[in-house]
């Protein structure tokens, strides 16, 4: 079935360090893939999307690259700062008669010290 | 305007009984979704429902839960003779038509608490 693999929290990083965070996935077909984050005491919200391979989404400094060949989706901001320590999840839709549904990684809980 | 809105915040209710989340989606919506939050289980999808079509129960995990969605926008998730296991948050979302290039933005709201004793 359908899966999604993050990286293992908490991470912990200093106030304008760069920041990875991996996730793998696995799917038939051409699943589109998003990151959707969790800040302290809100609720879920979608952070950035990409629809089909090579594609990079990005927001607020964070980026993503749809990669097919490694079925990858890693995260990455070039400088973090306090705001962003929130719960990051990697989600993906599968399409097909999984159309809608979002599978979503564990999560990865980050934390920014100033 | 108004986002997802769940109630109750939070509900603690003893082994055995039977209790009741509601979801008001965004207006417009015509998809709405319901995810279970655990510490052991991460998200998981439980059902969701498109406009006037069956709902996609595929994520149920027992029989003893069930949702309904009345007119088209407010939903209900019944739980019957909860368990234990069923301590959770339990999260709404909603969304534009599934089929079109918005595919997967979903609008979460913020969650009931469930505490099974």
């Amino acid at each position: 079935g359908d899966s999604v693999t993050q990286m293992e929290g908490p991470v912990t990083l200093s106030e304008e360090a760069f920041l990875t965070i991996n996730c793998t996935y696995t799917a038939t077909g051409y699943p589109s893939l998003f990151w959707y984050v969790q800040y302290p005491g809100e609720g879920l919200q979608l952070l950035l999307k990409a629809t089909k391979a090579d594609d990079k989404g990005s927001n607020k400094g964070f980026e993503a690259t749809y990669r097919k060949e490694t079925t990858s989706f890693h995260l990455e901001k070039g400088s973090v700062q306090v705001s962003d320590s929130a719960v990051y999840f990697c989600a993906l839709d599968a399409g097909g008669t999984s159309y809608g549904k979002l599978t979503f990684g564990q999560g990865t809980i980050l934390t920014v010290h100033p | 305007g108004a986002g997802v809105s769940q109630s109750p915040s939070n509900k603690v209710t003893e082994k055995g009984k039977d209790v009741e989340l509601r979801c008001d989606p965004i207006s417009g919506h015509t998809a709405l979704y319901w995810y279970r939050q655990s510490l052991g289980q991460g998200l998981e999808f439980l059902i969701y429902f498109q406009g006037n079509s069956a709902p996609d129960k595929s994520g149920l995990p027992s029989d003893r839960f069930s949702a309904e969605r009345t007119g088209g926008s407010v939903s209900t998730l019944t739980i019957q003779r909860t368990q234990q296991e069923d301590s959770a948050v339990y999260l709404c979302a909603s969304s534009l038509a599934v089929g079109t290039p918005l595919r997967g933005e979903q609008y979460f709201g913020p969650g009931t608490r469930l505490t099974v004793t």
